[in-house]
């Protein structure tokens, strides 16, 4: 799996949007860029992911760059609740169940009000 | 919304004793997982089941690990000897399939090793 690079936190003001990067620039190209969230010693909980074009859905939006070096969460309108750590992870398409995922650090958000 | 869950919540046990994680998998999924996560460290990947065997499992899984889906809809996770360093949070995932590519999360058992 490709190894992906995030910064370790991130400050936010409630009511704005929220733009978490993550750079993975040895992605091959049947890797999909998955993020998920994990709300204090919670279970994590899956947001969005993509392949190479843009993705929204009620959570989030994920923007990939054209070479899929890099890509940009989106929380569209940060709230309290959005504080947590935001994981994104490369992984191939689910297949045989061997998609074990590989979690780093994350970017702890905190949303100020 | 169907969800994972865990039980117990919370299990303390004495080094060397025999612990069973159960977790309630996702009707209709077909993949599960277990994960754990030390106290201030990254979550990290157990092992996968699928179709009634172990599919991928990391090098943490070792012979005193194993996983069983007993009944159809049970998942569990049996450390046979604890040790002090197996305290930490186990979460259960599952995912529904190759249409699925998503893994929900139980909200874990928070294990503490005495």
């Amino acid at each position: 799996d490709a190894k992906t690079t995030q910064p370790p936190s991130m400050d936010c003001a409630e009511g704005r949007a929220a733009n978490l990067p993550c750079n993975h620039s040895t992605i091959s190209g049947n890797e999909y860029v998955y993020w998920y969230r994990q709300i204090h010693s919670q279970g994590p909980q899956y947001i969005i992911h993509g392949l190479k074009n843009n993705e929204t859905n009620e959570m989030a939006s994920l923007i990939i760059t054209e070479d899929r070096k890099s890509s940009t969460l989106i929380l569209p309108h940060a709230t309290l609740r959005d504080t947590a750590v935001y994981y994104c992870i490369v992984r191939g398409r689910a297949g045989g169940g061997a998609d074990g995922l590989t979690f780093g650090k994350g970017t702890h958000l905190i949303i100020q009000p | 919304e169907p969800e994972v869950t865990q039980t117990p919540s919370h299990q303390v046990t004495q080094m060397g004793q025999e612990v069973i994680l159960r977790c309630v998998p996702i009707s209709n999924h077909l993949y599960f997982y277990w994960y754990r996560q030390i106290l201030g460290q990254k979550v990290e990947f157990l092992v996968s089941f699928y179709n009634n065997e172990i599919s991928e499992k990391s090098e943490i899984f070792d012979d005193q690990f194993s996983v069983e889906r007993p009944d159809g809809s049970n998942f569990t996770l049996k450390i046979r000897s604890t040790k002090l360093e197996d305290s930490a949070m186990y979460f259960c995932a599952s995912r529904a399939g190759l249409a699925g590519n998503e893994q929900f999360f139980g909200p874990g058992t928070r294990l503490t090793v005495l």
